[in-house]
């Protein structure tokens, strides 16, 4: 069984500063990892994947995450907020042998202060 | 490319009323979602198909629910009778089979008066 855990329901950061949202998963088999971004009103847009490739995954709007096995975490982060990247930010996971079916965290909200 | 499509954006109705939600996947995909968003649970899988066959309906919260996928291209949510705590926002989604990403449509915004 597939689990993933997102650390802070709530992150705020100031324009120009890093930001780093935290996801802890667990898996029994090879995991598939992906981050998606809401914006008001809006469905889920995929940010970027990990699928057993290289660990370092980068995304759209110049995000990026790390899979660490050891750490069983799938952090993303960004080197500076800006003011576009307040949204709902959500960490899934799916199995590798039945990808079809997919298992998102609770989500985190990210503000970013002018 | 167009995306996933659902229809209608709004729905408001009275309680005990019928509510159909209707989703038209991206061309080409062979598995679709839905799912429910509220403030109180997040985001819940309801079910879903692949190949037009339902695998997972364990999410569906009640007898109430049913969803219906006839062909590659369509699928319908359908609540009845509809109750004030089914207001939410659901989502459709769609994706091909093995690694890839899952696409969300806009969704629909519920409301049960």
């Amino acid at each position: 069984a597939q689990s993933v855990t997102q650390l802070g329901s709530h992150v705020s950061v100031s324009e120009g500063a890093l930001v780093l949202l935290r996801c802890n998963y667990s898996s029994s088999v090879p995991p598939y990892l992906f981050w998606y971004v809401q914006y008001p009103n809006q469905g889920l847009q995929l940010l970027l994947k990990y699928t057993s490739a290289a660990t370092l995954v980068k995304g759209i709007n110049g995000f990026e995450a790390e899979f660490k096995k050891s750490e069983t975490s799938f952090h993303l982060t960004k080197p500076s907020a800006h003011m576009s990247d307040a949204a709902e930010y959500f960490c899934a996971v799916s199995a590798y042998s039945s990808a079809s079916k997919i298992i998102f965290g609770s989500g985190t909200r990210l503000s970013i202060r002018p | 490319d167009a995306g996933v499509i659902q229809s209608p954006r709004h729905e408001v109705t009275e309680m005990g009323q019928e509510v159909t939600l209707r989703c038209k996947p991206i061309s080409g995909h062979n598995s679709l979602f839905w799912y429910r968003q509220t403030m109180m649970r997040g985001l819940e899988l309801l079910i879903y198909f692949n190949n037009n066959v339902p695998i997972d309906d364990s999410g569906m919260p009640e007898d109430r629910f049913s969803a219906k996928m006839p062909n590659a291209s369509f699928s319908t949510l359908k609540i009845q009778p509809s109750e004030p705590r089914d207001s939410a926002v659901y989502f459709c989604a769609s994706s091909q089979a093995g690694d890839q990403p899952q696409h969300f449509g806009d969704g629909t915004r519920l409301s049960i008066l």
